[in-house]
């Protein structure tokens, strides 16, 4: 079936480094990809998302390009600081189940100032 | 912006207990999910609802159970809350995008 395979955390990084957490995806056809970041105490939140083969999604400086080739759809943050840190999951959404998000088991960062 | 609100931030409950987890959301939504999250396993579907009075099960649905009898709320009830249904449960909701709006989510501690 369908998954998701994101790098294990802890991520612990210096502010101002550069970030790279790993996605990868097992699915059928082309999945809808999606980060979502999990601040401490609360839900989630949509981060980005990219629909369909080459598509980059973007937002607060975080990058993630949809990789059909590689089934990836890594995120990247080129300077990191004290606030992104959190928890961030990778997530799809079959083609056949437009409705249903499928996630990976999150990668916490730690930014250290 | 959308708004999903859950009832209880944190629960403590004791084994046996029926226990009845709420959920509520204010953008006319068809879709509802609940959510379970556990350390290293992500999160996991329970059951989720498209409609009023319709539900499918997730990928983890033994133990619980659902009803949405209004369009705006969502419950989730555990029948007999054991030790290992102890975790963090987040109710969300979509339209016809898989964007989910996801509540703060409920602790749930079964002793």
């Amino acid at each position: 079936g369908d998954s998701v395979t994101q790098m294990e955390g802890p991520v612990t990084l210096s502010e101002e480094a550069f970030l790279t957490i790993n996605c990868t995806y097992t699915a059928t056809g082309y999945p809808s990809l999606f980060w979502y970041v999990q601040y401490p105490g609360e839900g989630l939140q949509l981060l980005l998302k990219a629909t369909k083969a080459d598509d980059k999604g973007s937002n607060k400086g975080f990058e993630a390009t949809y990789r059909k080739e590689t089934t990836s759809f890594h995120l990247e943050k080129g300077s990191v600081q004290v606030s992104d840190s959190a928890v961030y999951f990778c997530a799809l959404s079959p083609m056949d189940s437009s409705y249903k998000l499928i996630f990976g088991s999150g990668t916490r960062l730690l930014v250290r100032p | 912006d959308v708004k999903v609100t859950q009832s209880s931030r944190y629960l403590v409950k004791r084994t046996g207990e029926k226990v009845f987890l709420e959920c509520v959301q204010d953008m006319d939504h068809e879709n509802m999910f609940w959510y379970r999250q556990d350390p290293g396993l992500g999160l996991r579907l329970i059951y989720f609802s498209y409609d009023v009075k319709m539900k499918e099960k997730g990928d983890i649905p033994e133990g619980y159970s659902v009803s949405r009898e209004k369009k705006e709320r969502f419950s989730l009830i555990l029948e007999s809350a054991s030790t290992n249904q102890t975790s963090m449960y987040l109710c969300a909701s979509s339209g016809d995008s898989p964007r989910n709006a996801f509540g703060s989510g409920t602790r749930l501690t079964v002793v």
